[in-house]
């Protein structure tokens, strides 16, 4: 089954403790993106990726990493995670063409706390 | 800086009748429009979309409309049913003209269905 799958699920950290929430897809898409969603915000772009090794910034970057060493993996890292970064996160892939119509499938999303 | 814009929190509707969903959006470099439709404890799920070369576009009981000169797009459901119950999301492809945002999916704020039987 074509699918983006991120883990973990649910995770409550405290403050300052790095994390990595891991996202695979299995479609062989080049773009690969990050969100966060938050009540009244709506889905905001953290980074994305258009390729292999290619990452660039969102509209939310700060207190965030990513990488993209092999195509199927994007992982997203928090440093030093803050309350302020408590949210529902998601992952998204796609294929990449030049005429727009690039359509994202997402994964199931991961809530994050940090108290 | 919110460059995509749903100004209706949430909409109720009655099962049968016409569900009319709007967004707003401030980049005249957006040059491809998507809806995606999320249910609880889900990933958001692609439903339609329209080219900025369009003003209509159908699939079913959805259809999208744009209004390029009022930088405005809605999308009606029609009939409506429980099952479309969930938020609605429209989003924007940047066509990156401007030099920077050339891979930037650009989100609203989300609209909730709530269609009645």
């Amino acid at each position: 089954e074509a699918q983006v799958t991120q883990n973990p699920r649910y995770l409550i950290t405290v403050t300052g403790k790095k994390l990595t929430v891991t996202c695979s897809q299995n479609m062989n898409h080049e773009y690969m993106s990050w969100y966060r969603q938050d009540p009244g915000l709506g889905l905001r772009q953290i980074y994305y990726s258009m390729n292999v090794e290619v990452t660039d910034k969102g509209d939310v970057p700060e207190g965030y990493k990513v990488s993209r060493k092999e195509k199927r993996n994007f992982p997203l890292i928090l440093e030093s995670p803050s309350p302020n970064q408590t949210s529902l996160y998601f992952c998204a892939s796609s294929l990449w063409g030049l005429s727009g119509a690039n359509v994202l499938t997402f994964g199931a999303g991961s809530r994050l706390t940090v108290l | 800086d919110q460059q995509v814009k749903q100004n209706s929190p949430s909409l109720s509707v009655q099962e049968g009748r016409i569900s009319i969903l709007n967004c707003d959006y401030t980049n005249s470099m957006f040059d491809y429009f998507l809806w995606y439709k999320k249910y609880p404890a889900e990933g958001p799920t692609f439903l339609i979309s329209i080219s900025s070369i369009k003003d209509k576009n159908e699939d079913g009981r959805f259809t999208v409309f744009l209004n390029k000169s009022a930088k405005h797009l809605s999308l009606h459901i029609v009939p409506s049913q429980p099952g479309d119950s969930a938020v609605y999301f429209c989003a924007a492809w940047d066509d990156g003209a401007g030099g920077t945002s050339y891979g930037k999916l650009t989100f609203g704020q989300g609209t909730i269905l709530t269609v009645h039987p």
